[in-house]
């Protein structure tokens, strides 16, 4: 079975510093992982995604993550946090062998970022 | 490109009675999922459609169905509403089925039941 862990319910930064959001997941096969991010009062928007191709990806608005298949992690990163990026984020995994639609997604962790 | 359209954006139903939501997919997309989010229990799938018909079921009880028009547009009804049904209704699209393919997700429809 997959399932995917975010380690973080809440992190706070300062703007301007580094942020990560640390992810780990369980699957059998070799997953495909996302990072969503949902800011309140709104629908999820895709961060990025690893489908198998390099292991480390680029996403929108600075973000990147880094897929490490022997500590099973997915950590996204930020170099620099803005006050835009206060939202909260989703690890979210999905296996290969896809069950028809169904996304698994983390708990969430809540990124406050401070002036 | 127009996004992922949900209506309504709220709605507020009693205890028992019925509810039906609206998604509209990206154009030219199939495949259309439906998930639940609440506080307790986070994002939990429900169903996803494909060329009308269902391909996958979330662990949901019966009251929750869906269906898929020939347009790819979607409705899911929840029949005699509980308490616990409160939540935001999260649609996504996709080109192809199956998770693999990337979802993009409409703004949600918030449900309060009282």
């Amino acid at each position: 079975a997959q399932s995917v862990t975010q380690l973080d319910s809440h992190v706070s930064v300062s703007e301007g510093t580094p942020v990560l959001l640390r992810c780990n997941y369980s699957s059998s096969y070799s997953p495909s992982l996302f990072w969503y991010v949902q800011h309140p009062n709104k629908g999820l928007q895709l961060l990025l995604k690893y489908t198998s191709a390099a292991t480390l990806v680029k996403g929108i608005n600075g973000f990147e993550a880094e897929f490490k298949k022997s500590e099973t992690s997915f950590h996204l990163t930020k170099p620099s946090a803005h006050m835009s990026d206060a939202a909260e984020y989703f690890c979210v995994v999905s296996p290969i062998y896809n069950q028809g639609g169904k996304l698994i997604f983390g708990q969430g962790t809540e990124l406050s970022v401070k002036p | 490109k127009a996004g992922v359209t949900q209506t309504p954006r709220y709605l507020i139903k009693t205890r028992g009675q019925q509810v039906t939501l609206s998604c509209s997919p990206i154009s030219g997309h199939r495949s259309v999922s439906w998930y639940q989010q609440t506080p307790g229990q986070g994002l939990q799938f429900l169903f996803e459609y494909f060329s009308e018909t269902q391909r996958n079921k979330g662990n949901f009880p019966g009251r929750f169905s869906g269906r898929q028009f020939s347009n790819s547009r979607s409705e899911m009804n929840v029949s005699t509403l509980e308490l616990g049904d409160s939540a935001l209704y999260l649609c996504a699209s996709s080109l192809l089925a199956g998770a693999i393919d990337t979802q993009y997700f409409g703004p949600g429809t918030r449900l309060t039941v009282l």
